[in-house]
């Protein structure tokens, strides 16, 4: 009973550098969303999707950072040009699509960025 | 934005005693979710819990929707249960699903 799986677990970047993040949901779910947690905060929404489409992106960068859940294969958040406030953990959430929102969210074990 | 408050900011605790962390929010919610973030930094799902209680252990929680706040229990505290204790919820809206999180309540739990 495999939960959300994250990789890699920590990712170590120079400056200028792409970082990708992978996020594979719980079996049967379709939901998928990204968290940023900096150091000694607490977790901030950047992005939510479903299968091929972007929901909500309210919480992400303008600049530099984008999001994509494709039809096979993971979730991918993708960072270009790193610079040293991206350093943080990037936790990935997934749900199943209930009807009525406010469907429980089951979180992976997070990749820790280090730029 | 929904505005979510955890009290007490941070908790020293001896091991065998109870704890009750408390979580106000100021708007009407159909999702609350306790977590707890352990040294490593993994987020472990403790309840779902938009309104009534659970229990689980030595564990339970309480949301009282209408006066819009959740209470997580801890019973019999062990060392193990040191870490960051964050509630999160989504707001009602019908179609809102991003978790808003908590400040979090630090837990110590010393011999």
């Amino acid at each position: 009973n495999a939960g959300v799986m994250q990789n890699p677990r920590h990712l170590v970047r120079r400056r200028g550098q792409e970082a990708r993040l992978r996020c594979s949901p719980m079996k049967g779910h379709s939901h998928v969303y990204w968290y940023r947690q900096l150091p000694e905060e607490g977790l901030k929404f950047m992005v939510y999707l479903q299968k091929e489409n972007i929901i909500d992106e309210s919480g992400m960068p303008k600049e530099r950072f984008s999001a994509e859940f494709p039809k096979e294969g993971p979730s991918i958040l993708r960072i270009q040009q790193v610079v040293r406030g991206d350093s943080a953990a990037y936790f990935c959430a997934s749900s199943p699509g209930l009807a009525g929102g406010g469907n429980e969210q089951f979180f992976g074990p997070g990749t820790r960025l280090t730029v | 934005g929904i505005q979510v408050e955890q009290s007490p900011p941070d908790l020293i605790l001896q091991e065998g005693a109870n704890s009750t962390l408390r979580c106000n929010f100021s708007d009407s919610v159909n999702n609350l979710q306790w977590f707890h973030q352990n040294p490593w930094g993994q987020l472990i799902n403790l309840f779902y819990i938009p309104s009534g209680t659970k229990q689980n252990g030595r564990l339970s929680a309480t949301t009282v929707a209408t006066e819009r706040y959740s209470l997580l229990y801890i019973s019999s505290s062990q060392t193990t249960d040191s870490g960051v204790y964050f509630c999160a919820v989504i707001i009602n809206t019908g179609t809102a699903s991003k978790l808003t999180f908590g400040t979090g309540t630090r837990l110590q739990v010393t011999l």
